[in-house]
């Protein structure tokens, strides 16, 4: 089993729809949770970062992490094209000093 | 403010050939961290330099060294290339005094195709 499972996609949605994406994670050890967003052909940009469980929103995005079931969500509102892109969830231990353990990421694609 | 600089961006090596990618860390920042990203996939860390020396290593072999300057510049070297060492290469650099953070800037990366 990997350490963290992320379905690949691809997910295509019309302009304006929600978003769910989600990661579950098998080691108890991680506390630190992100969202990256990869455009083609660029390097991955840190869209949300989230400690322990809980929620964090910030504009569109909200990240929630529930640790008891090793699950963690990024929900996109009112999706734009410009969204299209490659999200991967992240995780770090405690002391983890930035060895980042990245699921395989999803494709999604927002049609106008 | 210049984001962490790689290159070169794109290059074709064959077999058993070595190569050497470059990063130049975000100004301010002093860690530099390697990932490869093979296509379709996640970023697999590789290792990560502090202070000059490799701080922690991923699950890579001997073949995948590297280096960290003075300047906080890095390099990864891959020898013995084989196929299956294709993919994209990020640097990845934190700020000064964040560690643990996960605030890590990515570069665009360099693409390494081997025939």
């Amino acid at each position: 089993q990997k350490e963290v499972e992320q379905d690949p996609g691809p997910l295509s949605v019309p302009e304006g729809a929600i978003v769910s994406l989600n990661c579950t994670y098998s080691n108890s050890a991680f506390q630190y949770f992100m969202w990256y967003r990869q455009y083609s052909r660029k390097g991955p940009e840190l869209l949300m970062y989230t400690y322990s469980s809980g929620n964090k929103e910030d504009g569109r995005f909200t990240a929630q992490v529930d640790k008891s079931s090793k699950y963690i969500s990024l929900f996109i509102r009112d999706s734009q094209p410009s969204d299209s892109a490659t999200y991967l969830c992240a995780m770090e231990m405690v002391g983890g000093s930035e060895k980042l353990v990245f699921g395989k990421g999803t494709k999604l694609t927002v049609n106008p | 403010d210049a984001g962490v600089t790689q290159s070169p961006t794109h290059l074709i090596k064959t077999r058993g050939q070595q190569v050497t990618l470059r990063c130049s860390p975000k100004s301010g920042h002093d860690t530099v961290s390697w990932y490869q990203q093979a296509l379709g996939q996640g970023p697999q860390f590789i290792f990560q330099y502090y202070e000059e020396e490799e701080r922690q290593r991923g699950n890579f072999p001997d073949r995948f060294s590297g280096h960290q300057f003075p300047n906080y510049s890095s390099e990864l070297n891959v020898n013995a290339l084989l196929l299956g060492d294709s993919a994209l290469y990020l640097c990845a650099s934190t700020p000064a005094g964040t560690g643990g953070s996960g605030e890590l800037f990515f570069g665009e990366g360099s693409r390494l195709t081997v025939l």
